[in-house]
């Protein structure tokens, strides 16, 4: 099946850096990406739809000069987060649209910690 | 508005018992119904899913489905639990709500199955 890898699995920052995180198909072009975040025990929040060329499509609530989604080619869309601070500490996870059927392949997440 | 709801935070059942893990659904028009697996620090893996057909879906490890229009339900089944199956369920629904929607999932709370051995 179609593989979506996530980069880096574990991170840690100190705060006010920012952090980039990629996700890229490995055998197929995504033309939509999505990014997903997730608290512990909680289920995932969609954050944007990443689609490739254009600019990122926000979910209400999400901070788009915080989150800075870049979807440069077909099989690459990277999530940075900017001068992060502790509650930015997550698991972010990536989705990937195929081209058959549009079935969405996922990524293993990145978790994010900021000290 | 499309929503799933898992009344269930946690299953608990013994390895070699029946399983069930809930989900109820609220769409409007035909719904497009997926459940995924979560294990620990990992991403989502897809077991199945239900576009039209048969109400009774098969999918990855032994897991099926059953979707039930007039209960609006698509719980999560498998004959024979084992303890590998412990993990995070989660039931989702595409959203149809906007433009570029069409692959866009609304995911419930999840659910915690523990097979214990």
């Amino acid at each position: 099946g179609a593989v979506v890898s996530q980069h880096p699995s574990w991170v840690i920052c100190k705060s006010g850096t920012s952090v980039k995180i990629e996700c890229r198909s490995l055998d197929f072009q995504a033309t939509t990406m999505f990014w997903y975040r997730q608290f512990p025990k909680q289920s995932l929040m969609l954050m944007a739809t990443s689609n490739e060329g254009s600019k990122a499509t926000y979910e209400q609530g999400v901070e788009k000069d915080k989150f800075l989604i870049n979807h440069a080619s077909l099989t690459l869309s990277t999530l940075t987060v900017t001068s992060a601070h502790p509650e930015d500490s997550s698991f972010y996870i990536c989705s990937a649209r195929g081209t058959a059927n549009g079935e969405l392949f996922f990524g293993e997440g990145s978790r994010l910690t900021v000290l | 508005a499309q929503s799933v709801a898992q009344p269930e935070d946690q299953v608990n059942v013994a390895e070699g018992n029946p399983l069930t893990v809930k989900c109820t659904y609220s769409v409007s028009g035909n719904p497009y119904l997926f459940w995924y697996v979560q294990y620990p620090n990992r991403g989502l893996q897809f077991l199945l899913k239900y576009i039209t057909g048969d109400n009774l879906v098969k999918g990855s490890y032994g897991f099926e489905a059953e979707f039930n229009k007039s209960q609006t339900s698509f719980h999560l089944k498998k004959p024979s639990a084992l303890v590998s199956d412990s993990a995070l369920y989660f039931c989702a629904v595409r959203d149809i709500s906007s433009m570029d929607s069409s692959y866009k999932l609304i995911f419930g709370s999840g659910t915690r199955l523990l097979v214990r051995p």
